[in-house]
């Protein structure tokens, strides 16, 4: 089974400019999670997807934002760039309960590395 | 607000030790408890998942440990080898149905020849 995937995996913006990343889960997991990593910061939760909602959301400023398509697929976008998002995009995906009670593994892609100049 | 802390930050080691990295949580609210491999540049391997309800996992050289009530967990190498060089870190998921994972900063671990 093929595991999460990222694209692009590179990329070099400049400031103000706006970026969206891509991430196909693995298939039959409905649940994707996106996250930004840095050096200072270490891993921040950004947004989760499931069956095209958004359940839940990190505290990220508006510019960042994010969809999910029926094929469960999703892509984060961020407009109007700043040095401060260069970073790891990770996205992680696993296969979503219902309701309360244990969750399962969650699986990552190598990520997208964006540098913002 | 849930925290989630790793001591110690890096961590060097002979190849052959056995070795034990620690996690500490401040909200026992969780479903489970995780413990990834990052290598350098590259995205997140999960090496063993622990669901609130169990005690212990444990997959080849690794075991690992979940007291919930103190909110604590602990990574434990047996025999480690050059090729365990990585950062490792420890994730919680709180609960309240979502899948967010609460991240710890990773200890970074060099194992010697």
């Amino acid at each position: 089974k093929a595991g999460v995937t990222q694209t692009p995996r590179y990329l070099i913006k400049t400031r103000g400019q706006q970026v969206t990343l891509s991430c196909s889960p693995i298939s039959g997991h409905r649940s994707v999670s996106w996250y930004q990593q840095t050096p200072g910061q270490g891993l921040q939760f950004l947004f989760e997807y499931f069956s095209e909602t958004q359940r839940n959301k990190g505290n990220f400023p508006g510019r960042f934002s994010g969809r999910q398509f029926s094929n469960s697929r999703s892509e984060m976008n961020v407009s109007t760039l700043e040095l401060g998002d260069s970073a790891l995009y990770l996205c992680a995906s696993s296969r979503q309960r219902q309701g309360w009670g244990p969750r399962e593994t969650q699986y990552f892609g190598p990520g997208t590395r964006l540098l913002v100049l | 607000k849930q925290e989630v802390t790793q001591i110690p930050a890096a961590l060097s080691v002979p190849e052959g030790e056995n070795l034990v990295l620690n996690c500490s949580f401040t909200d026992s609210a969780i479903y489970n408890l995780q413990w990834f491999r990052q290598d350098p540049g590259k995205g997140l391997t999960s090496l063993l998942l622990i669901q609130s309800s169990q005690r212990e996992q444990t997959s080849g050289r690794l075991n690992a440990s979940l007291d919930k009530s103190s909110g604590r967990s602990t990574l434990y190498i047996a025999a480690s080898q050059p090729g365990d060089s990585a950062t490792y870190l420890c994730a919680v998921t709180p609960q309240g149905g979502s899948e967010k994972l609460v991240f710890g900063k990773g200890t970074k671990l060099t194992v010697n020849p």
